[in-house]
Formats: structure tokens, sequence, C-alpha cells
């Protein structure tokens, strides 16, 4: 079956670094996507992976292990405008279409 | 705005109503989707059209009809609803079916927040 897992919900505070990680389970495997997503607005692409390794863009960075079926994205000097959900998406499965995780609630405090 | 517009932002429909959810793209691609978003659920995938052709439906309940008129149009047609459809409905649309890629990765509308009552 088709399995994407990540926290629901994670707490930081403005400023510091935070880590979101994402485990998969697909039957195929095309690249591994995050979005962003605020309250009420659509989901935006923030990175792509399909090779191992990291993936840096300004504050925001991918890292991938496909071996390990693993994902995480690392967002540092946080800001207030970062409160939003992340959502890990898996281009897998015999279609090629994404197959998304429940996403995670993230939360930046003062 | 990302490119692809989704109307109405706000729907709430009675069990017995028909309404239709539309979506719009001038992005040049020719994939679209329709997703379901419910609260602590995955993105649904409900229907997916490639060159204005039904690609795939995910074994979604006949009262959700999608209509495809042209690469640039996507329709969803609501009838007699339960109130579990309530839920948060996105459009998508990406270079072609399946090309997901940093340079083909999906484009996403703002919603369709529907409630049935």
């Amino acid at each position: 079956g088709q399995n994407i897992d990540q926290p629901t919900e994670m707490t930081a505070t403005e400023g510091a670094i935070v880590q979101i990680n994402c485990t998969y389970q697909t039957s195929g495997f095309n690249g591994l996507f995050w979005y962003q997503q605020h309250a009420g607005e659509a989901p935006t692409f923030l990175s792509y992976n399909v090779l191992d390794g990291l993936e840096e863009k300004g504050r925001f960075s991918s890292f991938l292990s496909r071996s390990k079926g693993y994902s995480y994205l690392l967002l540092k000097e946080l800001q207030m405008k970062d409160s939003a959900s992340y959502l890990c998406a898996v281009n897998g499965g015999s279609q090629g279409n994404l197959i998304f995780g429940k996403g995670t609630k993230l939360s930046v405090k003062p | 705005e990302t490119g692809v517009t989704q109307t109405p932002r706000h729907l709430v429909m009675g069990m017995t109503n028909k309404k239709s959810l539309k979506c719009e793209q001038h992005l040049g691609h020719n994939a679209m989707y329709w997703y379901k978003q419910s609260a602590k659920k995955p993105l649904e995938l409900m229907f997916v059209y490639n060159f204005k052709e039904q690609t795939e439906n995910n074994s979604v309940p006949s009262r959700f009809s999608p209509e495809c008129p042209n690469s640039s149009h996507l329709f969803l047609h609501l009838h007699t609803l339960q109130p579990e459809d309530s839920a948060l409905y996105l459009c998508a649309s990406s270079q072609d079916r399946g090309r997901a890629t940093a340079n083909y990765g999906y484009t996403f509308g703002s919603g369709t927040r529907l409630t049935v009552v």
C-alpha cells in the first residue's frame, strides 16, 4: 500500500530552527515534494528532491534518503509567517500522481 | 494568485441541492486534478484529466460528477451530497499527468470550502 507519515503538529520559537520529518512507503518513486499551506489558502511548492542529499533554497532546505524512505524539511531563522501546514508528497504509484501525507501544522511563537 | 482560480471560495448547500465548482488555469498545463481535503486527513485524489480526457476516477461516489470541456477549465458538479462531504475541494494543474517534477510541479488553487447542511 501507499503510506506517508509526518507529525501532526509542531511548535517552535521565532528565530529558531525546526526540522519536519516525513517517511514514506510507496509502490514507486519519482520524487518527493514539500508544500506549504496557510489556512484557507492554496498549497504552494517549496521543494523537490529526487536524488539523495540536501537541497538548499534560502531559509528552507530539504533532505532525501531513498534507501530509508525518509525526508525532512529544515526551516531556519523561523518567522511568524512560517506558521502554516507543511505537506509531504511523493510522486509514486503506477499513475505517477502525487500521494500526500496528512500535513504537519507548525506554530511559530514569539 | 497562483495561476489556478477556483470559484466559489465558499459554498453552503443542502443535501437536495445541485451546485457546481469551477476551476480555471491559464498556465498552459494539460493535466488537471480534483482533490478533497478533510480535517486530519491527507489530500485525497478524486479525479484526473489529461488533455481533456478523464484518466482516473479514484472510486469517487457518483454524486460527484467532473467535467473538463477544455484544458483550461474543470468543473465538479455536485448533487444529493451528504454532510460527510463537507471539506475543502482543491483543484490543481500540471504540465501533464504524472510529470510532477521540479519543473512540472502541481499548481493548486485556493480551494472551495464546501459545507453540506
